[in-house]
């Protein structure tokens, strides 16, 4: 079974603070995909990547950036943490020979005060 | 723009009768569509996709159909269980390697 991996289920941060959301997938999938996801906005596609060192705008990128150093890890950085960033966040992995069907992680649900 | 209706937020029904979620979609081609489940607090675990030129895609109480000229995907339960309360999420997508666009889920809810 793909396994997706977020580092934490629960984080809270202070306003301003540099935050990192962590997300690593067990079977070589090359693409990843960071999302947010709002009561009544649904999920909303933050970043994504199809190679290690590649990166790609999705909807909503500003206040975030991204990192994928390695094939199984895709970081989730947000440069100073704001209130309005106060989401449950999910991470996705896929690869095109499983007709990009989503494997998502548990998500981590993100408090800015 | 690219738009994605799931018929409401949420449906209630009772248990044993067929549930019936649908999907409609404007602006937009897509070469599949995928469904998804997802429960309270955790991420969307993937139930079935149809191709554009499937009518009709089956797994176990699972139905899911695609008119690509009514521009709509139909997905049904049958013979509904209180366990298949979650919310349910229609994904288009554009080609075998086009990211996925995500309705905003219908919550089904099945009262014994």
């Amino acid at each position: 079974d793909v396994k997706v991996t977020q580092s934490s289920r629960y984080l809270v941060k202070r306003t301003g603070e540099k935050v990192f959301l962590e997300c690593v997938q067990d079977m070589d999938h090359e693409n990843m995909f960071w999302y947010r996801q709002d009561p009544g906005l649904g999920l909303r596609l933050i970043y994504f990547s199809y190679d290690v060192k590649m990166k790609e705008k999705g909807d909503i990128p500003e206040g975030y950036s991204v990192s994928r150093e390695k094939k199984e890890r895709f970081s989730l950085i947000l440069e100073s943490a704001s209130t309005n960033q106060t989401s449950m966040y999910l991470c996705a992995s896929t690869t095109v020979l499983a007709k990009n069907i989503q494997y998502f992680g548990a998500g981590t649900r993100l408090s800015v005060l | 723009s690219q738009k994605i209706e799931q018929n409401s937020e949420a449906l209630n029904i009772q248990e044993g009768k067929t549930a019936t979620l649908t999907c409609n979609y404007t602006n937009y081609s897509p070469a599949y569509l995928q469904w998804y489940r997802q429960d309270p607090g955790r991420g969307p675990v993937f139930l079935l996709l149809i191709r554009e030129n499937e009518k009709e895609k089956r797994k176990e109480r699972l139905k899911v159909t695609f008119d690509t000229t009514l521009k709509q995907s139909l997905f049904h339960i049958t013979a509904s269980q209180p366990a298949d309360s979650a919310t349910y999420l229609c994904a288009p997508q554009e080609g075998s390697q086009g990211n996925l666009i995500f309705g905003k889920g219908t919550k089904l809810s099945v009262k014994p």
